[in-house]
């Protein structure tokens, strides 16, 4: 079936330094949806893309639909320490109403 | 728009107890989820309702049951508590697919604890 795979799992850094992450597939994708999650809160929708190639940006945070469509980025740039909890990548399984998502990578700030 | 609004927020249940988690979506979308989340780990998927008045299993569907109740609202249904089935839970909507955007939104989670 299809798993998204997502790199770093988790990360330290400083506050002020640029963030990037990523989001694999062992298939295409047709949508790609980025999320952070803080602790005790639901699931937030920071970024969709819906066409390979594509570049957007939400404020600090720009992710891209890889060319391959099987592969998804995200980076946060000059990170504060509200960047902190936990970020992951989700799509629509092909042909089906189900969603899978990604490991998440768990971001830590350092101020 | 509220988005995605469920109830309660907390819930303490005693083993075989049974309770119904609400959710509702003001966005008019065709598509609703339930996903429980454990510590640490990821979002599965219990139910989902594809459209109004259709639901199918997800994942872990054993030991709940759901009601799609109208195109607003669909609840998630325990008739017998257990220890196991404390975790958060979190319902979704999507507009569902065709030519639409595919976002899906959560609502803020119920905390349900079962002794």
């Amino acid at each position: 079936g299809q798993q998204l795979n997502q790199s770093p799992q988790s990360m330290f850094i400083q506050e002020g330094e640029d963030v990037s992450m990523n989001c694999t597939s062992s298939s295409i994708f047709n949508t790609w949806l980025w999320y952070k999650q803080d602790p005790g809160e639901g699931p937030v929708l920071l970024i969709a893309l819906y066409k390979a190639g594509e570049l957007t940006s939400n404020g600090r945070l720009t992710a891209q639909f890889g060319i391959t469509r099987k592969d998804s980025f995200l980076n946060i740039s000059a990170s504060i320490p509200s960047d902190v909890g936990i970020y992951f990548c989700a799509g629509p399984s092909s042909g089906t109403y189900k969603y899978i998502f990604g490991t998440g990578t768990r971001l830590k700030v350092l101020a | 728009n509220a988005g995605v609004t469920q109830t309660p927020k907390f819930q303490v249940l005693k083993t075989g107890q049974s309770m119904t988690l609400q959710c509702a979506q003001d966005m008019n979308h065709n598509s609703m989820y339930w996903y429980r989340q454990d510590p640490g780990m990821g979002l599965r998927l219990i139910y989902y309702s594809a459209s109004e008045g259709t639901t199918d299993k997800g994942e872990v569907p054993n030991g709940y049951n759901v009601s799609r109740l109208n195109k607003r609202e669909f609840s998630l249904r325990l008739e017998s508590a257990a220890p196991s089935q404390t975790s958060v839970y979190f319902c979704a909507s999507t507009h569902g697919g065709g030519t639409v955007p595919l976002e899906q939104y959560f609502g803020p989670g119920t905390r349900l604890t079962v002794t």
